[in-house]
């Protein structure tokens, strides 16, 4: 299964935007990049999905380089209630919903 | 609203006893999964349902651990002989449609925490 490799935690300051990385360099063609993330004592919610180009909801937008080895999910501004696990994963026909550790975001006022 | 929603929230269970954790989908949603969450780790993958047929179960653990989805809502996971590695999260999601279908996002409950003393 492709893997995917993200920093263990980042910080920011509230109200500035928030650019989290991660890399993929073994993903396959028909790999989908998703992006959930988990608040304090929730369940995972889904945040933002891609292919190849880049994608923008409510929540964020998401950022994929052209070789498609990496992908950034970008957060325009951060609050105090974006603090949360962050899991970037990958997803074919084949396979599961494989999570990672995650990236912990640390928001600070 | 409507929600996946689990039940109970917080299980302390004595070793070797049995348990038995409920999740209630989305109305109409097709795939069901179960995941494990350890303390400070992503959840892992347990088992997958596409209406009442258990698809994939490559992730359970053990033997000790079954579970089932009779009537295509309602799904229970079941541990036996529990074990205080068995103490974890877990986390029940739905999905509109058959996982093939992989652009379609999962929604989750909140969790069961289970404790195994």
């Amino acid at each position: 299964d492709a893997k995917t490799t993200q920093p263990n935690s980042m910080e920011s300051n509230e109200e500035e935007p928030v650019h989290l990385p991660c890399n993929h360099s073994t993903i396959s063609g028909t790999d989908y990049i998703h992006w959930y993330r988990q608040l304090p004592s929730q369940g995972p919610e889904y945040v933002i999905h891609g292919l190849t180009s880049n994608v923008n909801n409510r929540m964020a937008s998401l950022a994929i380089a052209e070789d498609r080895k990496s992908s950034t999910l970008i957060l325009h501004r951060a609050t105090l209630r974006d603090a949360a696990v962050y899991y970037c994963i990958l997803r074919d026909q084949t396979n599961d919903m494989r999570f990672g550790a995650g990236t912990r975001l640390t928001v600070k006022p | 609203g409507a929600g996946v929603s689990q039940s109970p929230r917080y299980k302390v269970a004595k070793r070797g006893q049995d348990v038995a954790l409920r999740c209630d989908p989305i109305s109409g949603h097709v795939s069901l999964f179960w995941y494990q969450q350890a303390l400070g780790q992503g959840p892992e993958f347990l088992t997958y349902f596409q209406n009442e047929a258990q698809l994939d179960k490559s992730g359970l653990p053990s033997d000790r651990f079954f579970a089932e989805r009779p009537e295509g809502s309602v799904s229970t996971l079941k541990i036996q002989r529990t074990q205080q590695e068995d103490s974890a999260v877990y986390l029940c999601a739905s999905s509109l449609f058959p996982r093939t279908n992989v652009i379609l996002e999962q929604f989750f409950g909140p969790g069961t925490r289970l404790t195994v003393l």
